[in-house]
């Protein structure tokens, strides 16, 4: 019964692959995000969606697509991988697009080689 | 400059002392104020939040905001070995759900 699940855990890849993570949450939310966490621990949000309309889409590589085929679930894909996308990605959620509060998923390590 | 700056510590405490952890900002136009705390290699987890100024109370733990000094704080009373972890704290204004970090405390409580 966990709120806010990611698949998978862990994801070691070589450069230049294509890679999709996977978010769902089962707390009825409407609005779901995607932030990175580097290793320095900084959080930093990529992109919103509420009721699968995409409402914060920061400066990240358009090599970094997210996809919400509902308001349940959240996909990030990304292609061309790079060094530099080696980080933690976590999803959460929220209620509404207010955002007061919000549930985060386990994350996902990324480590490209 | 960061909008938010938060020391990162690392900060070591012994059993039952009070922590106090801060986070200063730049953006008047934050209302909401978030604390998160992070176990290692667990997703953060919302302690608690507060709109505007003043202060909240859940058990151990205290936020208070200052937003005519632009800080706030998060207080740890009774600290245990299980508090060991980073705490993070996080602003956003009104409108809009981007929340803005800081970087994070690292907490280690020790017996």
């Amino acid at each position: 019964d966990t709120a806010v699940s990611q698949t998978p855990k862990y994801l070691v890849t070589q450069m230049g692959n294509d890679k999709s993570i996977k978010c769902e949450q089962n707390l009825g939310h409407d609005t779901m995000y995607w932030y990175k966490q580097d290793s320095k621990k900084f959080l930093k949000i990529m992109f919103s969606y509420n009721n699968k309309e995409l409402i914060i889409n920061e400066t990240v590589p358009n090599r970094f697509s997210p996809k919400s085929p509902d308001k349940a679930h959240l996909n990030l894909h990304i292609n061309s991988l790079e060094l530099g996308d080696s980080a933690v990605y976590f999803c959460a959620s929220s209620q509404d697009s207010a955002g007061a509060t919000q549930y985060f998923g386990p994350g996902t390590r990324l480590l490209v080689l | 400059q960061k909008e938010v700056e938060q020391d990162p510590g690392p900060l070591s405490v012994p059993e039952g002392a009070i922590v106090s952890l801060n986070c200063t900002y730049s953006n008047s136009a934050f209302q909401y104020f978030m604390w998160y705390r992070q176990y290692s290699r667990k997703g953060p987890e919302l302690l608690m939040y507060t709109y505007s100024s003043g202060n909240k109370e859940d058990g151990r733990f205290t936020a208070q905001v200052d937003k005519s000094s632009k800080y706030i704080s998060l207080f740890i009373r009774d600290s245990q070995p299980s508090d060991s972890a980073t705490y993070l704290c996080a602003m956003k204004p009104t409108s809009g759900s981007r929340l803005t970090f800081g970087e994070g405390t690292q907490l280690t409580v020790n017996p």
